[in-house]
């Protein structure tokens, strides 16, 4: 069946550090990628996403290229600021569960911690 | 736009009763509404997805007839714990998808309950 894995946390970083974090998928066929964030007391917000091969998802200085090759779709930032605090879920919605349904997978969350 | 809320965000009951949780879409009708379970340090679980107006569909491993699911309006969606135990306590989250953008998913910031 489907699957993601993602990089264990928790992530802690100083202010204006990079950051990469990794994920890999098990999938049939071409899923759609997403990456999710949750702030702390919050819902699940949908960062950024990309659809097919080589496309490159990017919102709020963040940015995922799709990698096929690789079955990767790293989450980039270049320079991390304090209230990118949050947990950071990569998940995949199989080409197959359409229909009613649109099912998505999701990694376990890497919870990332910016130091001013 | 898009928000979804739960309530209650948090609970506590005792062994043996029942306990109902709410999803709303505020202001956007949701054709349908999924239903995640989250352990900690876990990734969301998808136990359930609910169409309005007809019977949800469960993913393996899920009672149905423990976590019981009605979706009767284009708004509202609830997952009552029946007979719930300390087993049961977990975070609970739920998603809704609009009728008009059709591949999105809109999260809730969740329900946090408790069984002693």
């Amino acid at each position: 069946g489907d699957s993601v894995t993602q990089m264990e946390g928790p992530v802690t970083l100083s202010e204006e550090a990079c950051l990469t974090i990794n994920c890999t998928y098990t999938a049939t066929g071409y899923p759609s990628l997403f990456w999710y964030v949750q702030y702390p007391g919050e819902g699940l917000q949908l960062l950024l996403k990309a659809t097919k091969a080589d496309d490159k998802g990017s919102n709020k200085g963040f940015e995922a290229t799709y990698r096929k090759e690789t079955t990767s779709f790293h989450l980039e930032k270049g320079s991390v600021q304090v209230s990118d605090s949050a947990v950071y879920f990569c998940a995949l919605r199989s080409p197959y569960s359409g229909g009613s349904n649109y099912k998505l997978t999701f990694g376990k969350g890497t919870l990332l911690t910016v130091n001013p | 736009g898009a928000v979804v809320s739960q309530h209650p965000s948090w609970v506590i009951c005792k062994s043996g009763t029942s306990v109902k949780i709410e999803c709303r879409s505020l202001d956007f009708q949701a054709t349908t509404m999924f239903w995640y379970r989250q352990f900690p340090k876990q990734s969301l679980m998808l136990m359930a997805t609910s169409n309005e107006g007809s019977k949800a569909t469960y993913e393996q491993g899920v009672e149905k007839d423990k976590f019981l699911i009605n979706h009767a309006s284009l708004t509202l969606s609830t997952l009552t714990v029946t007979s719930a135990h300390p087993e049961d306590s977990s975070f609970y989250i739920c998603s809704a998808r609009a009728l008009l953008d059709r591949a999105e998913q809109y999260f809730g910031p969740g329900t946090r309950l408790t069984v002693t």
